[in-house]
């Protein structure tokens, strides 16, 4: 089983709709959780971090569960701005320091 | 201002050739990596340094070794350069890895094609 797994997609969507992403983990010791978005030949950039209770930043909500051991984002409205590969990223204990595994991503298309 | 920079931006090499990407970051920060993403987008990670010290080496050939003269810098060098190391190679940095925040700071990525 891959630590970090999404749903590669892609995922078409109209404007104005709402969609969901999915990324389970495989480690239990999992400690942090975050969501970065990559548009097309450009750098990964973090989109927001996940926090234990939820939380919102806008049109974008983020949630963990860790008794199911996933994480999940959810857009709102969605906008043609918003096409862009969705990365979820999962920090493990590893020695004294923490290793950060990306997902392989999922890929999120809006149109008009 | 860049906060992180890599250079060269593309490179075309034949195989068999040495070559080196060379990365730097403006933040302060303490830790620095390498990723690797293939065609299929899916991003490793390779290696990661602490204030110049390698944490992470991820089951990576010999043909590649990191340098890190300080912890602004932290270049990568590539022997014997084989066809399937064609990818984009990231730099990143982050304030430290013992502990939060772990955000990470990409630059623009290196486009490398093996002929």
């Amino acid at each position: 089983r891959k630590e970090v797994e999404q749903d590669p997609g892609p995922f078409n969507v109209p404007e104005g709709a709402t969609v969901a992403f999915n990324c389970t983990y495989s480690n239990s010791a999992s400690q942090s959780f975050f969501w970065y978005r990559q548009d097309c030949r450009k750098e990964p950039k973090l989109l927001m971090s996940v926090y234990s209770s939820g939380n919102e930043d806008g049109r974008f909500t983020a949630q963990l569960n860790r008794a199911s051991q996933y994480i999940s984002l959810l857009i709102r409205d969605s906008k043609l701005s918003d096409s862009a590969t969705y990365l979820c990223v999962v920090i493990t204990p590893y020695a004294s320091y923490g290793k950060l595994t990306f997902g392989q991503g999922t890929i999120l298309t809006v149109h008009p | 201002d860049t906060a992180v920079s890599q250079t060269p931006k593309y490179l075309v090499t034949q195989m068999g050739n040495d070559k080196s990407i060379k990365c730097e970051q403006n933040l302060g920060h303490d830790t620095m990596y390498w990723y690797k993403q293939d065609s299929k987008k899916f991003l490793k990670i390779m290696f990661s340094y602490n204030n110049k010290e390698l944490i992470i080496n991820e089951t990576v050939p010999n043909r590649f070794s990191p340098k890190s003269p300080d912890k602004a810098h932290l270049n990568l060098h590539i022997n014997s350069l084989e066809l399937g190391d064609s990818a984009v190679y990231f730099c990143a940095s982050s304030q430290g890895l013992a502990g939060p925040p772990y955000e990470q700071y990409f630059g623009p990525g290196t486009r490398l094609t093996v002929t």
